[in-house]
């Protein structure tokens, strides 16, 4: 099956600087990439994704970046504020199954 | 998302016992997912079902069972719980997963704890 890495584990920034979360994933298949934000004791929520036939994808100061030969994803936020401070999830789905990365746990210090 | 509901939100149980989380959605998708979720391990899938006569394993659907009642409805059963599946569970729904609109809605989740 898919295997899903994801790095770092927690990141600290400060306000106003960017975040940079990365995702690799095994099975060559994965054509759909998203990325969810959870809030601590809420659910998670999609922010952005992307698919397979795409490079990048840009949401006001959320960007996600794919390289199929490589096997990797990125998460880009500028301009962070104290307000994303959160869990961020990535996964993969090659069409059934939706294979999570074990999140990055993201603080933006103000 | 209040289109997807979980019930109950929390709760507390004794090895053995058997226990059932149910989930229903309005959003009207056909594709329905359990997911537990541990510190630092992510969401890890448990069961999911892409219609009422589909049932599928996960990569952790030991100790576990569900039931498809209807489209609108999930239900996940733990036999004989055991304190190490004391955990948060989430339930999830989607259309067509990794093409067209795929994106996954979550419940708010139930927290489960085993004594």
């Amino acid at each position: 099956g898919e295997n899903v890495e994801q790095h770092p584990s927690t990141l600290s920034v400060q306000e106003g600087d960017s975040a940079v979360i990365k995702c690799t994933y095994s099975d060559s298949a994965s054509n759909y990439f998203p990325w969810y934000k959870q809030e601590l004791g809420k659910r998670p929520q999609l922010i952005i994704d992307i698919r397979s036939n795409v490079g990048e994808k840009k949401d006001q100061r959320i960007a996600v970046t794919l390289n199929k030969t490589a096997k990797h994803f990125s998460l880009h936020i500028t301009e962070t504020q104290p307000e994303d401070s959160a869990v961020y999830f990535c996964a993969a789905s090659a069409g059934n199954q939706f294979y999570f990365g074990t999140g990055t746990s993201l603080t933006v210090i103000p | 998302d209040a289109d997807v509901t979980q019930t109950p939100r929390n709760r507390i149980t004794k090895t053995g016992k058997r226990i059932m989380l149910e989930c229903s959605q309005t959003k009207g998708h056909d594709r329905m997912y359990w997911y537990r979720q541990d510190p630092g391990l992510g969401l890890r899938l448990i069961y999911y079902s892409f219609d009422v006569k589909d049932i599928n394993k996960g990569e952790i659907s030991d100790g576990y069972s569900v039931s498809r009642q209807a489209q609108a409805k999930f239900s996940l059963s733990l036999e004989s719980a055991i304190p190490n599946q004391t955990a948060l569970y989430f339930c999830a729904t989607s259309d067509l997963a990794g093409t067209g609109r795929s994106t996954q809605y979550f419940g708010p989740g139930t927290r489960l704890t085993v004594l």
